[in-house]
């Protein structure tokens, strides 16, 4: 059973506009939510990362938005660039757990044409 | 600063083969650590996680093991490869706050 669903699986946008990636959860223990970067041939990299307390969090041109409700929560990348075209991994966990265990999304493969 | 180093960075392995993979984290003690598979156009999917020296637990039942001989050493074995075993192997730990994750540049092996 998937955790974490994400979508959509590809995404093209053209220079300068917005990236949008949405996931869904259905698990309430869920308290930490971060975003991967992955470009080809390299491990992912943290991104940027949100908790329930707060409905979203900007950092430069990217943006976490959280809906605690309707258990779901999205990635904005504002101005996307060519340099952004990578593989975006979503996921979520519990933050009370020793293990740490990440449940990722299958990921979106963004493309962002110049 | 902390960083993780795998390899190798590649590996190509006949059918029927044996495998050992390692990953080595620096500038941190006592990391959980964990070995994830990405497929092809996949996501990533969790083999094994350690939170300590000797303490490995599986994911998913496969003919893929895992050892903990050292704090900051972590090794994905097997016997004989399977065509199905071919991916990319990530390494990946945390410390501290757990589920913050930092992973390694992984290691791209292909079974012919």
């Amino acid at each position: 059973q998937q955790q974490v669903k994400q979508s959509p699986q590809s995404l093209i946008v053209q220079k300068g506009g917005i990236s949008i990636i949405n996931c869904a959860y259905e698990n309430t223990a869920f308290d930490y939510f971060p975003w991967y970067q992955q470009f080809p041939g390299k491990g992912p990299a943290l991104l940027i990362a949100i908790r329930p307390d707060v409905s979203e969090k900007k950092e430069g041109r990217f943006t976490i938005s959280f809906n605690k409700s309707a258990k779901q929560f999205s990635l904005h990348i504002m101005d996307s660039q060519p340099g952004d075209s990578a593989t975006y991994f979503c996921a979520a966990s519990n933050r009370g757990s020793t293990l740490g265990r990440l449940y990722f999304g299958r990921g979106t493969q963004l493309t962002v044409w110049p | 600063s902390q960083t993780i180093h795998q390899w190798p960075a590649t590996l190509v392995q006949p059918v029927g083969s044996p495998l050992s993979l390692e990953c080595t984290v620096e500038g941190t003690s006592n990391p959980n650590l964990y070995w994830y598979r990405q497929a092809a156009g996949r996501g990533l999917q969790l083999l094994f996680y350690s939170v300590g020296i000797g303490q490995i637990s599986s994911e998913v039942p496969q003919n893929l093991s895992a050892s903990r001989p050292q704090d900051r050493q972590f090794i994905l074995s097997s016997k004989k490869l399977l065509l199905s075993d071919s991916g990319f192997y990530l390494c990946a730990w945390s410390v501290g706050v757990p589920n913050e994750q930092f992973f390694g540049p992984g290691t791209r092996l292909t079974v012919l």
